[in-house]
C-alpha cells in the first residue's frame, strides 16, 4: 500500500515568489494535515482537513498561505509571496480519523517538502 | 495550551545498551500519544501509538508507556543498534479538537 506522497521534495525560490506543495494521502484516509517543521523543532500544525472541510486552520498565516483539498483527496498548500522565514520542511500527514481503523487517530507522514527561500 | 517536552535533547550510547527516552506533557486530557522516528532529511515514521485508556504498547525492541496522571511517557529501546540512530519525537493528541502537539525530539546516536 502506498504511503503519503508529497511533491516536490525540494524547492529553492527567491523571496516574494510563489510556491505550491502537493500531497496525496493514503487511500481511504479522510483526515489530512499540513505541518511545518523548522530546523531542530517538532512539527507544528498549519491546517487540518476532515474530508473537504478545513476544521482547524488557526495556525495558518492566511495573509500569504492558502490550502485546498478538492474532492476530499489530494491537497495543495500554497505560499504567495514567500518570505525568508518560510524556509522549513512542509509535512503532509493523513489518518483515518478518531473513529476509524484498528489504530484510530494514528498519523502517517509523507517525506516532506523542503523549502529554501533566498 | 498543551506543551510537550522531551528530555534529553540528545543522547549518545554504545551499541547494545538499553535506553529510555522521556516525554512529558502539561495537559493530561489526551486522546492518544504517538512516538515517531525521523531520519535526517526524511519524514516521520510512526513507531507506537498509545490510546488514553492504555498503559503501554510494545513493538519488537520498543516499549512505550503512558502515565496520564503524571503527564509522562517513556520510550524504552532494548539492545540498541547503530540503525536506531535518529531523532525520536513524541506527540500528544488532545481530546476535543484532536490537534497533535509535538515535542522537539531527542536526537539519538548509537555508536558501534
Amino acid at each position: 500500500e502506498a504511503g503519503v506522497v508529497q511533491s516536490p521534495r525540494y524547492k529553492i525560490i527567491e523571496k516574494k515568489q510563489p510556491v505550491a506543495f502537493w500531497c496525496n494521502p493514503i487511500s481511504g484516509h479522510n483526515t489530512l494535515y499540513w505541518y511545518r517543521q523548522n530546523l531542530g523543532q517538532g512539527p507544528e500544525l498549519l491546517i487540518r482537513y476532515e474530508n473537504e472541510e478545513a476544521v482547524d486552520d488557526s495556525q495558518l498565516p492566511k495573509d500569504r498561505f492558502s490550502a485546498e483539498r478538492l474532492k476530499g483527496v489530494d491537497s495543495t498548500l500554497k505560499i504567495q509571496p514567500a518570505e525568508l522565514g518560510d524556509s522549513a520542511v512542509y509535512l503532509c500527514a493523513s489518518s483515518l480519523g478518531p473513529s476509524g481503523g484498528a489504530l484510530p487517530g494514528e498519523l502517517f507522514f509523507g517525506e516532506g517538502s523542503r523549502l529554501t527561500v533566498l | 495550551k498543551q506543551e510537550v517536552t522531551q528530555i534529553p535533547a540528545a543522547l549518545s550510547v554504545p551499541e547494545g545498551e538499553n535506553l529510555v527516552l522521556n516525554c512529558s506533557f502539561t495537559d493530561s486530557a489526551i486522546y492518544n500519544l504517538q512516538w515517531f522516528r525521523q531520519d535526517p532529511g526524511k519524514g516521520l515514521t510512526s513507531l507506537l501509538l498509545i490510546q488514553s485508556s492504555q498503559r503501554e504498547q510494545t513493538s519488537g525492541r520498543l516499549n512505550a508507556s503512558l502515565d496520564k496522571s503524571s503527564g509522562r511517557s517513556t520510550l524504552y529501546i532494548a539492545a540498541s543498534q547503530p540503525g536506531d540512530s535518529a531523532t525520536y519525537l513524541c506527540a500528544v493528541k488532545g481530546t476535543g479538537f484532536q490537534k497533535l502537539v509535538f515535542g522537539t525530539g531527542t536526537r539519538l546516536l548509537v555508536s558501534p
